[in-house]
């Protein structure tokens, strides 16, 4: 079974760019989520989508921060402008429910300079 | 709401050694508890979860951990590590039941020597 696919895995931008990623979940997953993990931090929850509608973005700064999920598959991210703090590593993650267990893609690491 | 803390930030020990990864976690109603590993550039994988039941829970990887509902802690434990251990370690609690979001910790970096 293949897992949580994202890219790209690394991307370095400048401050006030904008940069978007992608994240395909595992096949036949409803639920999916999109972390941000910060340097010496754990994951921290930006967006859920259950199919294609949303269930909590209450974490999503969405003054920069845009997530859609189109057709209840694939999904972006999107920063615009992007600023020196949202450098991170953004994980995707999908399970099959939103009470089942979440499997997590490798990331995508941000660098803003 | 919940939350975790993990009392060390970086876990040094010999290979073949036994290790402790300590976690804490704070909540008002019941919870599930979770361990996830991370290896360098990957994402989460999920060692163990407890759900309900035995308190002593077997993982991945030769790793088990312990639920203590009276001291609140959920530790991470392997009687014997491997240089490839050498990872990120995360706990995590959300509430049990229904559809919620987990809270992780900031996490503790065991580091194996040979």
């Amino acid at each position: 079974e293949a897992g949580v696919a994202q890219s790209p895995r690394y991307k370095i931008i400048e401050k006030r760019q904008s940069v978007a990623f992608w994240c395909n979940p595992i096949s036949g997953h409803a639920t999916l989520y999109w972390y941000q993990q910060i340097l010496g931090q754990g994951p921290k929850l930006l967006i859920q989508f259950q199919n294609n509608g949303v269930v909590d973005d209450s974490q999503l700064p969405k003054d920069r921060f845009s997530a859609e999920r189109l057709k209840g598959v694939d999904s972006t991210l999107k920063i615009q402008p992007a600023k020196l703090e949202d450098s991170a590593v953004y994980l995707c993650a999908s399970s099959l429910g939103g009470e089942e267990t979440q499997y997590f893609g490798p990331g995508t690491r941000l660098l803003v300079l | 709401a919940q939350s975790v803390t993990q009392l060390d930030s970086q876990v040094p020990v010999f290979e073949e050694a036994p290790v402790e990864l300590r976690c804490n976690y704070s909540s008002s109603v019941s919870v599930y508890l979770f361990w996830y590993v991370q290896y360098p550039n990957q994402g989460l994988q999920l060692l163990l979860k407890y759900l309900s039941g035995s308190t002593l829970v077997k993982g991945i990887n030769g790793f088990e951990a312990e639920f203590n509902k009276s001291q609140t802690s959920f530790h991470l434990r392997k009687p014997s590590v491997h240089i490839s251990d050498t990872a990120e370690y995360f706990c995590a609690v959300r509430k049990s039941g229904g559809s919620y979001i987990p809270t992780f910790g900031r996490g503790t970096s065991l580091i194996v020597h040979p």
